[in-house]
């Protein structure tokens, strides 16, 4: 079945430490995403990808960093420079082209303690 | 400041009736919608989406209305049904990138 996949469901770092978040998807979509949802607000747009090796910086960039290595994956690094970075984090992907729905993975929830 | 608003928070609806959910843009130039259902610590599910060139766009039991003039579309569930009950997040596609309302809790009771 095609598929986003996120690892882990729910990761716990201390403060201070970088943390690696994983999306794969094999829907062989070109555009990928990375969201971030707080409670009680709609999704944020971190980084999103509409290639390989090449990214942009969407609205809550800071303290956050991705690499696009390959088609297939996309992951994101939460930086001990983000201030607040517990939070529940999306990936997404979507075919390149209009009107182009995004398809979510199942997210991770990210505590650090 | 917000380019997609969904004012109401929550909505209660019996089974079997209508569940109208509704949401507002700022910006003229957005020409694709979406709405999405998201149960608890799982992603956003593609529900519907309706394209500026269109004012109906209708799925089974789901209808999206979009009113340009206004800068306003609804999402119409009927008959609704107790797994419908869910967070509902309209998103207006702005050239690549989705933005997002906050999303509106439906609960539909029996």
């Amino acid at each position: 079945d095609g598929g986003i996949t996120q690892s882990p469901k729910y990761l716990f770092r201390k403060e201070g430490q970088n943390v690696t978040l994983s999306c794969e998807q094999n829907l062989n979509h070109d555009a990928m995403y990375w969201y971030r949802q707080d409670p009680g607000q709609g999704l944020r747009l971190i980084y999103y990808s509409q290639i390989v090796n090449d990214f942009q910086k969407g609205d809550i960039a800071e303290g956050y960093s991705v690499s696009r290595e390959k088609k297939e994956s996309f992951p994101l690094t939460v930086t001990s420079a983000q201030k607040n970075p517990t939070a529940f984090y999306l990936c997404a992907s979507s075919n390149q082209g209009t009107n182009q729905p995004q398809h979510f993975g199942d997210g991770t929830r990210l505590s650090i303690l | 400041d917000q380019q997609v608003k969904q004012n109401s928070p929550s909505l209660s609806v019996q089974e079997g009736r209508i569940s109208i959910l509704n949401c507002d843009y700022t910006n003229s130039m957005f020409d694709y919608f979406l709405w999405y259902k998201k149960y608890p610590a799982e992603g956003p599910t593609f529900l519907i989406s309706i394209s500026s060139i269109k004012d109906k766009n209708e799925d089974g039991r789901f209808t999206v209305f979009l009113n340009k003039s206004a800068k306003h579309l609804s999402l119409h569930i009927v008959p609704s049904q107790p797994g419908d009950s869910a967070v509902y997040f309209c998103a207006a596609d702005n050239t690549d990138k989705l933005i997002f309302g906050t999303g509106t809790r439906l609960q539909v009771f029996p």
